[in-house]
């Protein structure tokens, strides 16, 4: 199963894009990115997920390197509700009903 | 509209007691879980039922007991609680058991064993 990398953390100003950035260097052909996010402890919130293309909802865009061994979850206009621990996870056929959640990445938005 | 509920939130008890948390889903998904989440915050897999029926039980203590009387509810027993128990549980649910399909998660249930 492909392991992730993510900053510990990583500060942004409000109204501004957040770009949190995961590497995802041993990730598989079929297997998925996907973003959640924790604040306070509460349970995870899903953001978005992609296999290879990129990909936009209301929440956020998630930019999938062409080599897939990278990806970037971008927040457009970050509001200090943002401010969580945002996780970048992969899940494939092996692990398709495992999500394993590492340290993740602490988003700070700041007036 | 809750679409994945935990009872109780907070539950503080007594080692060696019997508990349990309940979970209810109203997605319509055919698949729940139990996850754990430890003091350094990772979340690892417990159980996974699908239609009722187990499909994922990782390296739990056999205290713990899962049941699921229907697909929409799955819960979770505790025997002989121990101080290590003391964790955040979280219910999921999907529609399938896919790498493609999503899963969604409950508010969480913050046990505490003293």
């Amino acid at each position: 199963d492909a392991k992730t990398t993510q900053p510990p953390s990583m500060d942004c100003a409000e109204g501004r894009a957040a770009n949190l950035p995961c590497n995802h260097s041993t990730i598989s052909g079929n297997e998925y990115v996907y973003w959640y996010r924790q604040i306070h402890s509460q349970g995870p919130q899903y953001i978005i997920h992609g296999l290879k293309n990129n990909e936009t909802n209301e929440m956020a865009s998630l930019i999938i390197t062409e080599d897939r061994k990278s990806s970037t979850l971008i927040l457009p206009h970050a509001t200090l509700r943002d401010t969580a621990v945002y996780y970048c996870i992969v899940r494939g056929y092996t692990n398709a009903g495992k999500s394993t959640f590492g340290d993740g990445t602490t988003l700070t938005v700041k007036p | 509209d809750t679409a994945v509920s935990q009872t109780p939130k907070y539950l503080v008890t007594q080692m060696g007691n019997d508990k349990s948390i309940k979970c209810e889903q109203n997605l319509g998904h055919d698949t729940m879980y139990w996850y754990k989440q430890d003091s350094k915050k990772f979340l690892k897999i417990m159980f996974s039922y699908n239609n009722k029926e187990l499909i994922i039980n990782e390296t739990v203590p056999n205290r713990f007991s899962p049941k699921s009387p229907d697909k929409a509810h799955l819960n979770l027993h505790i025997n002989s609680l121990e101080l290590g128990d003391s964790a955040v549980y979280f219910c999921a649910s999907s529609q399938e058991v896919h790498p493609g399909e999503t899963q969604y998660f409950g508010p969480g249930t913050r046990l505490l064993v003293l």
